[in-house]
């Protein structure tokens, strides 16, 4: 069974310059997560959605992230503009809709900012 | 938020049991306790969970405290590729994983 894919592995930019993540989950399962994780911390839940509707993105900085999952499949986040503080992992998780909650994470975006 | 409470770091030996504690002392009576790990570079990776009683798998055991304030993590026999950084964490319904600081593992040949 092919893992939850992101892509791309290492990004470095500028600030104030936008970026672009993808993620590709496990096929068929219908929940998807981005979550932040800051170097010494654990991950940060930025957005959750089940199919292709956003279920929490209470603590997503809106002004600067966007994420959208159109048809319910892979999912983009992006960034604009980018601040130093946003130097980070982007991880990218799926799970199925169950009571047991077991999320499938990728290997993750390290995103430098310049 | 997380409302779970882990020691920093710990420390063990190779081929001997670790135990990895959690408080969880604010849990409702519907909360799952999940556990994930961390290898360095790469995502977390689900190890295993409970919500009342005592669970196994091939990775790992997970003991839960009759109240349910904590949970113990049991490596029967650690190896060096054991060494991670271990999560404790409360479902709180519709599967929201909230991530606290975790425990960094080591582990001494």
């Amino acid at each position: 069974e092919a893992g939850v894919a992101q892509s791309p592995r290492y990004k470095i930019i500028e600030k104030r310059q936008s970026v672009a993540f993808w993620c590709n989950p496990i096929s068929g399962h219908a929940t998807l997560y981005w979550y932040q994780q800051i170097l010494g911390q654990g991950p940060k839940l930025l957005i959750q959605f089940q199919n292709n509707g956003v279920v929490d993105d209470s603590q997503l900085p809106k002004d600067r992230f966007s994420a959208e999952r159109l048809k319910g499949v892979d999912s983009t986040l992006k960034i604009q503009p980018a601040k130093l503080e946003d130097s980070a992992v982007y991880l990218c998780a799926s799970s199925s809709y169950s009571h047991t909650g077991e999320l499938f994470f990728g290997e993750g975006s390290r995103l430098t900012v310049l | 938020d997380a409302k779970t409470t882990q020691p920093n770091s710990m420390e063990s030996n190779e081929e001997e049991p670790v135990h990895l504690p959690c408080n969880h002392s604010t849990i409702s009576g519907t909360d799952y306790i999940h556990w994930y790990r961390q290898l360095p570079s790469q995502g977390p990776e689900y190890v295993i969970h409970g919500l009342t009683s005592n669970v196994n798998n091939r990775m790992a055991s997970l003991a839960i405290a009759e109240d349910r304030k904590s949970s113990t993590l049991i490596l029967h026999r650690a190896t060096l590729r054991d060494a991670a950084v271990y999560y404790c964490i409360r479902i709180q319904g519709a599967q929201k994983l909230v991530f606290g600081q975790g425990t960094r593992l080591t582990i001494n040949p």
